[in-house]
């Protein structure tokens, strides 16, 4: 079985700097996801963590430990348009079907 | 343009009534899978398939059904539809890539939202 949890929802000012949580308990590990996701819309690829470290992407990076089943994603200089859903996943098989979190809901405002 | 495809978007259908929701993508992916999205629940996963003719259960398979026969087709059957499958779903497909990072080479369809009465 799997267990991932984050927090459900998170406020943050535009222009500041934002981590979201994500710890997880799974039977076989290959990798995190981080996806972002609008409201009515599908959810949109946004990292892959197989090592553990900080991987940077632009605005967001996102980071790993696999010792402690913990990772962040870390927004930098928030927009308004920030504001949607994040997606914490586990590959569990290394087969890159992802298994969901609850997801976080980031309310961004001026 | 990679993309993959879902139809219907909406549906709105009655207790019993078999249907079937359908998958398509047109980027020779082997892996293909299915979500619900419920509120609170997040992304639950109901079936997934690793290539032409093998499918797995995900957590949450009741109710559903799916097939394989090609590879760029998955779709989801509802043979009983019951009103606790009102819900979003979601296709997704996924390329191995040779150096083992899925980046950009994971697509979600556009979402079927069904409503059963």
């Amino acid at each position: 079985g799997q267990n991932i949890d984050q927090p459900t929802e998170m406020t943050a000012t535009e222009g500041a700097i934002v981590q979201i949580n994500c710890t997880y308990q799974t039977s076989g590990f290959n990798g995190l996801f981080w996806y972002q996701q609008h409201a009515g819309e599908a959810p949109t690829f946004l990292s892959y963590n197989v090592l553990d470290g900080l991987e940077e992407k632009g605005r967001f990076s996102s980071f790993l430990s696999r010792s402690k089943g913990y990772s962040y994603l870390l927004l930098k200089e928030l927009q308004m348009k920030d504001s949607a859903s994040y997606l914490c996943a586990v590959d569990r098989g290394g087969s890159y079907i992802p298994t969901f979190g609850r997801g976080t809901s980031l309310i961004v405002h001026p | 343009e990679a993309q993959v495809t879902q139809n219907p978007r909406y549906l709105i259908t009655v207790t019993g009534k078999k249907l079937t929701v359908t998958c398509s993508q047109n980027m020779n992916h082997e892996y293909m899978s299915w979500y619900r999205q419920d509120p609170g629940l997040g992304l639950r996963q109901i079936y997934y398939s690793m290539n032409v003719e093998v499918t797995d259960k995900g957590d949450v398979p009741e109710g559903y059904k799916v097939s394989r026969k090609e590879k760029r087709n998955f779709p989801l059957i509802l043979e009983s539809p019951s009103p606790n499958q009102t819900s979003l779903y979601f296709c997704a497909s996924t390329s191995v890539v040779l150096a083992g990072d899925p980046t950009d080479t994971q697509y979600f369809g556009p979402g079927t939202r069904l409503t059963v009465l």
